[in-house]
Formats: C-alpha cells, structure tokens, sequence
C-alpha cells in the first residue's frame, strides 16, 4: 500500500499569511494526487487534481505543485473562509489512501 | 447539479449488520464509477471501497474485506454498502462519492450518514 504523509498536522496562520502543506507518497505517483478541503460537520470537497489542476470553485490563492512522491499544496494570503482541515490522496493505485490531514487554524 | 444524498447510519450492536444507501441525482449515474470512505470522530478519511460503472468490478481496503460489500442498482441510481459483523472500531461518518474526471478522485462527495457501533 501507499503510505501518505502529510505535515504540518496543524498550522496556525494569520489573515493575509501564506501556508505551505507538503504531502510525501512512500513510493512514485507520477502526479495521480489531488488535495481536499473539509470544513467542520461538512463532506470534504475536491480541491485539486493531478497535483496542479485546480477545481472550478478554488481561487487562484491556492496553488498546488509537485510530482513523483513530493507535493505541496500553497495557499497565499489565507483568508477567513480557507480555515480548514486538507488532506491529500493519491490515485494512482488501489487502495486509495489519504494523508493524515492538516488543520489550518486562525493565530 | 450533482449531489449524493446517503442514508441508512445509526446505532448497531456489535456484531450485527447496516445496510448504507447512497441517492444519485444530477448525473448519469451509470457512467461513473462510485467509492465509500469513512471518516472516525475526529479523525482522518479512510478509503473502504469502489465499483465500476457498471458493477462488474469491486475493489476493497484490507481493514473491511470480507465484512462489507459494495454494489448498485443502476435502475435506480443507488449505491449500496452492506456492512456485516460490525465492530466498535466502525464507528464513523459514511460517505458516498463518486468517481471525478475518469480517475479515482472524489467529486462530488454526500454529506455523510453516521454508523455507531455500541453495545
């Protein structure tokens, strides 16, 4: 199986900071990740995909990189509604698995 | 739009089975592969299971094989997962999500029905 680490595991951050979330795949997933957002009592929602593509609903703050097993998912001038919990899982290979997540709390 | 809407959570005694339904709407469900993930109180998501489009071919985490099993009835755009010798450890939200852009990606994702295992 294909472990997934993701850290920080939480992140405190100002309005207006920047935050970088990196993701480490045990093995190569060329670029089959994709980043989710979950906010509190809510499903998770798909951020991104293929490791860069950005879904039509996510601002052009967030921006993703990375390919093979080292990803980082960026957010630049974090504002109030992007304090959240993200997770990253790769696709490339059954079982899916996620990475642990990272809270994004407000300093 | 797209939207999944599960049901059939609750409390169950250890050991017993649940039955967990997923509504489709907003999309040809026939075309798409669909998954269960599970999420336990306070923790991270968890991966349990897919079926392709047509439920010719499932696939499985290790940590429920054997106890749960996914299908459909494309008849009625309806995912099911049954659940069978549940333990306190299967204590979570149950969601529904369907497969998004041909990969296994998850998009859109259901709000979620709770499944508590206690005696």
């Amino acid at each position: 199986d294909i472990q997934m680490t993701q850290s920080p595991s939480s992140v405190s951050a100002s309005v207006g900071d920047s935050v970088t979330i990196t993701c480490r795949a045990s093995q190569d997933i060329s670029d089959w990740l994709a980043w989710y957002q979950q906010k509190p009592g809510k499903a998770p929602k798909l951020l991104m995909y293929y490791a860069i593509s950005l879904q039509n609903w996510v601002p052009s703050r967030f921006r993703g990189s990375g390919s093979g097993t080292d990803f980082t998912l960026t957010i630049s001038r974090v504002q109030p509604e992007d304090f959240a919990t993200y997770y990253c899982q790769q696709a490339n290979s059954f079982p899916l698995t996620f990475g642990g997540g990272t809270k994004v709390e407000i300093k | 739009q797209e939207q999944l809407v599960e049901s059939g959570g609750g409390v169950v005694q250890p050991g017993r089975s649940l039955r967990l339904s997923c509504a489709a709407s907003g999309f040809t469900f026939s075309s798409y592969g669909m998954h269960w993930v599970r999420q336990a109180p306070g923790k991270g998501l968890e991966w349990l299971a897919v079926i392709s489009h047509d439920g010719s071919n499932r696939d499985y985490a290790d940590s429920v094989k054997g106890r749960i099993t996914i299908s459909r009835d494309n008849s009625k755009d309806t995912l099911f997962l049954q659940m069978n010798s549940l333990r306190l450890e299967d204590t979570a939200i149950y969601y529904c999500a369907k497969t998004a852009a041909l990969s296994n990606w998850f998009d859109p994702w259901g709000q979620g029905t709770l499944v508590t295992v206690s005696s």
